[in-house]
């Protein structure tokens, strides 16, 4: 079984400032896609960016951003110019190639302070 | 374009009662997920649909949950009897490639 480990519980930023959310997994596989989820109060789970293994360069979507470290198996969120409505859990998440499974980490609540 | 589309949004009923969750997945996708949302357990897939078949259900915590896809356009998620330990947000999700699931709102189960 997968593993994803988010190890900030939770976290704090001013506006307009940049916060990077951590996240770490265990696999053998060679083949993988990572996520991050966005679940805001209104308990929506958005997508919010999406990397595949076998790629090399770090996914970004706008003002978010990640640092994809295959070796160490790393897979961390950065989010720039926070804005309040950033404020929610992010999670972070695994698939294998060819899988439909997604396996979620325990999540990490980002809260923007105006 | 609509989204997955849940309903209720919110369920509240007593221990023993039958609850009946619905989702009407995205038009077109072929896949659709049932998730669990709990603090103690966080999300867990309780049951996989590829073209209305049942490809996985080892996520199921019991007999007493059931889920059926009678069509591309309409899922449900059925508990029956209903326990205090069944709370939680259940989500639907569908997708039309396995790495790109898209949520519903949740409902979110109270049982008391």
């Amino acid at each position: 079984a997968q593993t994803v480990t988010q190890s900030q519980p939770e976290m704090s930023v001013q506006e307009a400032e940049t916060v990077t959310l951590s996240c770490t997994y265990d696999t053998s596989e060679n083949n993988y896609y990572l996520f991050w989820y966005k679940q805001p109060p209104s308990r929506q789970m958005i997508l919010v960016i999406r990397q595949e293994a076998y790629k090399q360069q770090n996914a970004t979507e706008n003002r978010f951003s990640v640092n994809f470290q295959k070796a160490a198996k790393s897979f961390s969120l950065k989010i720039s110019d926070s804005q309040l409505g950033d404020t929610a859990m992010y999670f972070c998440a695994f698939m294998r190639g060819n899988d439909y499974k997604l396996s979620f980490g325990a999540g990490t609540t980002v809260t923007v302070r105006a | 374009d609509a989204g997955v589309i849940q309903s209720p949004r919110h369920e509240v009923t007593e221990m023993g009662q039958e609850v009946t969750l619905r989702c009407k997945p995205i038009s077109g996708h072929n896949s659709l997920f049932w998730y669990r949302q709990t603090m103690m357990r966080g999300l867990e897939l309780l049951i996989y649909f590829n073209n209305n078949v049942p490809i996985d259900d080892s996520g199921m915590p019991e007999d007493r949950f059931s889920a059926k896809m009678p069509n591309a356009s309409f899922s449900t998620l059925k508990i029956q009897p209903s326990e205090p330990r069944d709370s939680a947000v259940y989500f639907c999700a569908s997708s039309e490639i396995s790495y790109e699931q898209y949520f519903g709102p949740g409902t979110r189960l109270t049982v008391t």
